[in-house]
């Protein structure tokens, strides 16, 4: 039973670059979050996707978005990158939407310069 | 919107004794409360969760109590070992289902 997997584990990066990050959801899963943790902080809400639409999104800019894909996996992207957007970017999924238990994959360490 | 506050930021015990993490919410309509263990390096890992319609829930060595009066619930460790070091985080979903973290809590169980 395959858990939750992203891709690449890291990733470097300079100002104003894009990046995609990927998320392949536990077996069984057809919701998927993504998060971003800053360094001793927890892990705070970007946004996720059901159905293959965004349908929760935190406090963060139009610079980072999503999709999701038939098979549920789930990419996001983040454009015009800043020095601040050093992170680690959390996949979790979980079976439909409302409270339900969320599984993490890795997650991805992108590091900008 | 959400708010989940957490403390103490950091606990220190000695092996074997208990370990007790506290967190309010601030949403009254929060009926799921997970719990996540972040070794270093590592993915959060769910270790346990409570709903609304229960007061306690234990698994093993670990437990969670939840006062929805009061809006806090608590992660009950006893006999820690030293295995149990890690970042404790709790969670609450808010009323739109976004999951919303604390800010966490290094536990350190001294051999």
């Amino acid at each position: 039973d395959a858990g939750v997997t992203q891709s690449p584990t890291h990733l470097i990066k300079t100002r104003g670059q894009q990046v995609t990050l990927r998320c392949s959801p536990k077996s069984g899963h057809d919701t998927v979050s993504w998060y971003q943790q800053a360094l001793g902080q927890g892990p705070q809400f970007i946004f996720q996707y059901y159905e293959e639409e965004e349908r929760q999104r935190g406090n963060f800019p139009d610079r980072f978005s999503g999709h999701q894909f038939p098979n549920y996996s789930s990419e996001l992207n983040v454009n015009a990158l800043l020095l601040g957007d050093s992170a680690l970017y959390l996949c979790a999924s979980s079976f439909g939407q409302g409270n339900q238990p969320q599984h993490f994959g890795d997650g991805t360490r992108l590091s900008i310069l | 919107g959400e708010n989940v506050e957490q403390h103490p930021s950091t606990l220190s015990v000695q092996e074997g004794d208990s370990a007790v993490i506290k967190c309010t919410y601030s949403d009254s309509a929060s009926n799921y409360f997970p719990w996540y263990k972040q070794e270093l390096g590592k993915r959060p890992q769910l270790i346990i969760d409570i709903r609304s319609n229960v007061g306690e829930k234990k698994d093993q060595r670990i437990a969670v109590t939840l006062n929805k009066t009061a809006k806090h619930f608590s992660l009950h460790i006893t006999e820690t070992q030293p295995e149990d070091s890690a970042v404790y985080f709790c969670a609450a979903y808010d009323s739109s289902y976004k999951l919303i973290f604390g800010s966490g809590t290094r536990l350190l169980v001294r051999p």
